[in-house]
């Protein structure tokens, strides 16, 4: 089945420690993209990339990084500069930016103890 | 102002009754529109997208699009307690990724 898997389904992040998201598709979709949502709000973009190996910031990219060395795969990183990192990471992608419909996967629930 | 815009709700109705919800949005280059349904604790499904201006219609769903009054809404026909969940608008201009309203709460009373 095609489809978007986020991987853990929750994460507990010590004080000063990065931590990873993961992100895979195999829709074959161009363009993969990071949401954070905090209770009761809309999502914000964190960072997208449109093609293998290009990612472009969002509207909150301070405190995270990513990589899209492989057209499948974009993970997140959570560094130690992000201080209010708690919040459900949304993952997303689409054929090609822009217009197309976003498909999303199943969230990551990131928690500081 | 926010970029797209939603009543927060909650916004209740009966079973059976229409639940009309409703989005504006600031940026008139927008191109498409989508309506997004999260449950609590989930991540958003896509109920439908409309790219025209008028009424595009889905089994109980029908999105309606007014780019002159740079407004959307999605009216949901015999609501069911099913229904019940976070309603997200989300407005995409073609230059990169999707903005998000904060969504609308809807209730659906058995």
């Amino acid at each position: 089945d095609g489809g978007i898997t986020q991987s853990p389904k929750y994460l507990f992040r010590k004080e000063g420690q990065n931590v990873t998201l993961s992100c895979e598709q195999n829709l074959n979709h161009d363009a993969m993209y990071w949401y954070r949502q905090d209770p009761g709000q809309g999502l914000r973009l964190i960072y997208y990339s449109q093609i293998v190996n290009d990612f472009q910031k969002g509207d909150i990219a301070e405190g995270y990084s990513v990589s899209r060395e492989k057209k499948e795969s974009f993970p997140l990183t959570v560094t130690s500069a992000q201080k209010n990192p708690t919040a459900f990471y949304l993952c997303a992608s689409t054929e090609a930016g822009g217009r197309e419909t976003q498909y999303f996967g199943p969230g990551t629930r990131l928690l500081v103890l | 102002q926010k970029e797209v815009e939603q009543n927060s709700g909650p916004l209740s109705v009966p079973e059976g009754a229409i639940a009309s919800l409703n989005c504006t949005y600031s940026d008139r280059g927008s191109q498409s529109f989508f309506w997004y349904r999260q449950y609590s604790g989930k991540s958003p499904e896509l109920i439908m997208f409309i790219y025209s201006n008028g009424d595009k219609e889905d089994g109980r769903f029908t999105a309606q699009l007014n780019k002159a009054s740079q407004y959307v809404s999605l009216l949901i026909r015999d609501s069911q307690p099913s229904d019940s969940a976070t309603y997200l608008c989300a407005v995409s201009t073609g230059r990169r990724a999707l903005t998000f309203g904060s969504g609308t709460r809807l209730q659906v009373q058995p």
